[in-house]
């Protein structure tokens, strides 16, 4: 079965430290995963797509690698700020299964000022 | 370029009842996929349309159903009404959708907020 997963489900850090979130998935013959952010209550906002032949993307202070071998992502966010709380979500679109897209259940982060 | 748009943003029906929610794409986006929301089950697939035709389905009942129009505008419609369906309500758009390998960057709305009452 087609999975994606991220741990933790929660993640505090002080304000100004550089962080990293987890993305695993089960298979990967993907055709690319993409990140984003999901602040309560509100839609999801694209970060960052990363293509199966890219092993990453940079935005700012994020920075999103992929190794399909081992089915896992990171997003890397430099030096947070109070404004990056929020629920990250990855997002895995497969060759098989391609018609959508299959979410992790995201990491809440909370930026301690 | 404006946004995905969705309307309305909130809405409070009572069991039974059914309900139509809208979504406009990105211009120049031909694709327009569903998703559901809930705290229980995250986020899942519901339907893809492009080109007025939909294109696939998740696994849903025959209640959820939508349409496309030929300006890239689509309605979702929920029918007979469930506790269950209470739900963020999101719609994507994108360039050209599944099948296009890997330029399928998705651009969600805000969402609609349904409450079954």
């Amino acid at each position: 079965k087609q999975e994606v997963t991220q741990i933790p489900a929660a993640l505090s850090v002080p304000e100004g430290e550089n962080l990293v979130l987890n993305c695993s998935f089960t298979d990967s013959a993907i055709y690319n995963l993409q990140w984003f952010r999901q602040d309560p209550g509100k839609g999801l906002t694209s970060l960052l797509l990363i293509q199966s032949s890219q092993r990453e993307q940079t935005s700012g202070r994020l920075n999103a690698s992929l190794d399909k071998s081992s089915g896992r992502s990171t997003l890397y966010i430099a030096a947070s700020q109070p404004g990056d709380s929020a629920t990250y979500l990855c997002a895995v679109r497969w060759f098989f299964g391609n018609e959508k897209l299959t979410f992790g259940t995201g990491t809440r982060l909370t930026i301690i000022p | 370029k404006a946004g995905v748009t969705q309307t309305p943003r909130y809405l409070i029906k009572t069991r039974g009842q059914q309900v139509t929610l809208s979504c406009s794409p990105i211009s120049g986006h031909r694709s327009v996929s569903w998703y559901q929301q809930t705290p229980g089950q995250g986020l899942q697939f519901l339907f893809e349309y492009f080109s007025e035709t939909q294109r696939n389905k998740g696994n849903f009942p025959g209640r959820f159903s939508g349409r496309q129009f030929s300006n890239s505008r689509s309605e979702m419609n929920v029918s007979t009404l469930e506790l269950g369906d209470s739900a963020l309500y999101l719609c994507a758009s994108s360039p050209e959708g599944s099948g296009r390998g890997g330029y399928n960057e998705q651009f969600f709305g805000p969402g609609t907020r349904l409450t079954v009452l």
